[in-house]
């Protein structure tokens, strides 16, 4: 079966300009959550969704949001783009939650900020 | 929150020795713990999960062992081989949410 895509894999942005990344996820999962990977800070959650619904957020600014569509498709933005916000950004499925079944990831978007 | 704790942060081994990687919890409401692999140029793979009702599981060269007392597991690799150099986490869940919290991860390098 089709594993988690995230497109693009690479975007190169610069500082105040916003960005939006997209997640499709294993056929059938409808949770589906995101973290932000650097070296400094590991792997750091943002948010998860479940059915259209943020049901899990984290400890980031609100410039960072996300959705997901009713074919469990995810999308995040972040506006106002700082030089910190440079990372990996991974997109992880799960049937219905990590706590039960754990995650499949993506192959992450790289996103530099310039 | 969940704090997860992992050592070492670098590993080395030579080829067909054992790595034991470790890591620790703080909330005791945690029943689900799995362990990825990280490659470079690619997400985390999970290769390996216990849930607190078993003490150990083995799938192959790999295990990962339990100590709910303790709140701490551990990832067993035996016979390591070259293609095992990766970037090991171990990840739990905070509390009942559904979602993972990961530790700081393990580079680990086979030589030869």
């Amino acid at each position: 079966k089709a594993g988690v895509t995230q497109t693009p894999r690479y975007l190169i942005k610069t500082r105040g300009q916003q960005v939006t990344l997209s997640c499709s996820p294993i056929s059938g999962h409808r949770s589906v959550s995101w973290y932000q990977q650097t070296p400094g800070q590991g792997l750091q959650f943002l948010f998860e969704y479940f059915s259209e619904t943020q049901r899990n957020k984290g400890n980031f600014p609100g410039r960072f949001s996300g959705r997901q569509f009713s074919n469990s498709r995810s999308e995040m933005n972040v506006s106002t783009l700082e030089l910190g916000d440079s990372a990996l950004y991974l997109c992880a499925s799960s049937l219905s939650g990590a706590n039960n079944y754990g995650y499949t990831f993506g192959s992450g978007t790289r996103l530099t900020v310039v | 929150g969940e704090n997860v704790e992992q050592h070492p942060s670098t590993l080395s081994v030579q080829e067909g020795d054992s790595a034991v990687i470790k890591c620790t919890y703080s909330d005791s409401a945690s029943n689900y713990f799995p362990w990825y692999k990280q490659e470079l140029g690619k997400g985390p793979q999970l290769i390996i999960d216990i849930r607190s009702n078993v003490g150990e599981k083995k799938d192959q060269r790999i295990a990962v062992t339990l100590n709910k007392t303790a709140k701490h597991f551990s990832l067993h690799i035996t016979e390591t081989q070259p293609e095992d150099s990766a970037v090991y986490f171990c990840a739990a869940p905070t509390g009942t949410a559904s979602k993972l919290t990961f530790g700081t991860g393990t580079r680990l390098q086979v030589t030869l």
